[in-house]
């Protein structure tokens, strides 16, 4: 059973548009989510994460919305370009562990295309 | 500043061969955790070691095993491969905040 839920699995925009791509989940006890970009061939790297005391959260072009009620949250890329064309994951985390650790329940993956 | 590296980068094995991946952590952290990436999925937790210890794992057999150094790098040990085995092995390291740097990954092609 997948924890994390991710939609759609692939998306194409157009250069300057709004890329959204959205993930829910069960676990009422996960309390952290961040979001994750990859570029073939490379590893995960983190663009921006959330913890479910705030609705949103925007770092330049990338905001987090976050639904506590629905567990839903989203990542929106505003005016999208052709270098974010990559693969973003979505995960969650409930709680942490020695050394203030997390193991992340990963989403499928959105591959995204801008189109120039 | 060092990254998270990787070795190898991408190896083949036969079914029921054993194989060791390693990987080296960011300079100051001490918590390396291993993901297995299928094709077109998301990674899977493998497990987490910190400060040499063990310190979670996820639903894979026992014949997944790992180790960390007292230099904080790491090993990660498959015996008895199975075609399903097949993946992309991320290592990530981590220091406290939770947040996690990975490496290029590995990739291990099992026939």
């Amino acid at each position: 059973q997948q924890q994390v839920k991710q939609s759609p699995q692939s998306l194409i925009v157009q250069k300057g548009g709004i890329s959204i791509i959205n993930c829910a989940y069960e676990n009422t006890a996960f309390d952290y989510f961040p979001w994750y970009q990859q570029f073939p061939g490379k590893g995960p790297a983190l663009l921006i994460a959330i913890r479910p005391d705030v609705s949103e959260k925007k770092e330049g072009r990338f905001t987090i919305s976050f639904n506590k009620s629905a567990k839903q949250f989203s990542l929106h890329i505003m005016d999208s370009q052709p270098g974010d064309s990559a693969t973003y994951f979505c995960a969650a985390s409930g709680g942490v562990n020695a050394g203030n650790n997390r193991k992340l329940i990963w989403g499928l993956g959105t591959s995204l295309a801008v189109n120039p | 500043e060092t990254g998270v590296t990787q070795s190898p980068t991408h190896l083949i094995k036969t079914r029921g061969q054993q194989v060791t991946l390693r990987c080296s952590s960011q300079s100051g952290h001490n918590t390396v955790s291993w993901y297995q990436q299928a094709l077109g999925q998301g990674p899977q937790f493998i497990f987490q070691y910190y400060r040499e210890e063990e310190n979670g794992r996820g639903n894979f057999p026992p014949r997944f095993s790992g180790l960390q150094f007292p230099n904080y790098s790491s090993e990660l040990n498959v015996n008895a491969l199975e075609l399903d085995d097949s993946a992309l092995y991320l290592c990530a390291s981590s220091r406290n905040t939770g947040e996690l740097f990975f490496g290029e990954g590995s990739r291990l092609t099992v026939l």
